[in-house]
């Protein structure tokens, strides 16, 4: 049974960037699309991009266009989340999350979530 | 981008009691809405998509309905289990969430 499994917490500088990985185990990692989705603590879910990996395109959310790149490694069915230019704002847990069943698009399928906090 | 609205924020239910959260779209998403569950520390979870339809090991006491920019999610008798924040999402246009709906003990 497929898992998608995150890396681990980070802590990083203002200023600078993080990148998370998230592995698909246990199943045809080309076939799905990942999405990343982030919650600020107390806050609501925020969709900031998705990746085809048989492809390699990825979209992004208007709100993050310039500052996140999404990509993938087929080899190792590893899919990559960095964002850059950090600022406390960004301190949140980053999920990525698929579904697993061909032409839908709702997330049937989540990592357990990266937290990730931006402090001086 | 397509704004999910959710009412009420919080919803304050005693045990057994039914349940019923609101989702607005500001504009049709036709019947691609779906709906999540987090609880604190934890990944969302699918309860419904295609507006309607359970996900795999749901229970019965949930139900969604709804099409266009009106959906709803009821929650027949609420068990212990069942108190935690519920997402809407519409994947019509991209993906956007709405804010949260908490469903707390009264």
């Amino acid at each position: 049974q497929v898992q998608l499994v995150q890396s681990g917490a980070e802590v990083k500088k203002p200023g600078s960037s993080v990148k998370v990985s998230c592995k698909a185990s246990g199943g045809t990692f080309s076939s799905y699309t990942i999405s990343w989705v982030r919650q600020a603590p107390g806050q609501g879910l925020e969709w900031m991009g998705r990746i085809i990996p048989i492809l390699g395109i990825a979209n992004y959310a208007q709100k993050f266009q310039g500052r996140v790149t999404i990509t993938a490694d087929k080899s190792t069915s590893t899919a990559y989340m960095e964002l850059s230019s950090l600022r406390s704002e960004d301190t949140a847990v980053y999920y990525c999350a698929t579904c697993t069943v061909a032409g839908y698009w709702y997330f049937d399928l989540w990592g357990r979530g990266t937290l990730v906090t931006v402090s001086s | 981008e397509i704004v999910m609205t959710q009412s009420p924020a919080t919803l304050s239910v005693s045990p057994g009691e039914r349940a019923t959260l609101s989702c607005r779209a500001s504009q049709s998403v036709s019947s691609n809405l779906a709906w999540y569950q987090q609880k604190p520390g934890q990944a969302p979870r699918l309860l419904i998509y295609g507006a309607s339809t359970r996900a795999t090991g749901i229970p019965a006491r949930f139900s969604g309905s709804g099409s266009g920019t009106e959906f709803t999610l009821t929650i027949s008798s609420l068990q212990s289990e069942d108190f935690a924040v519920y997402y809407c999402q519409q994947y019509n246009n991209w993906w956007t969430f709405g804010q949260g709906t908490k469903v707390e003990i009264k």
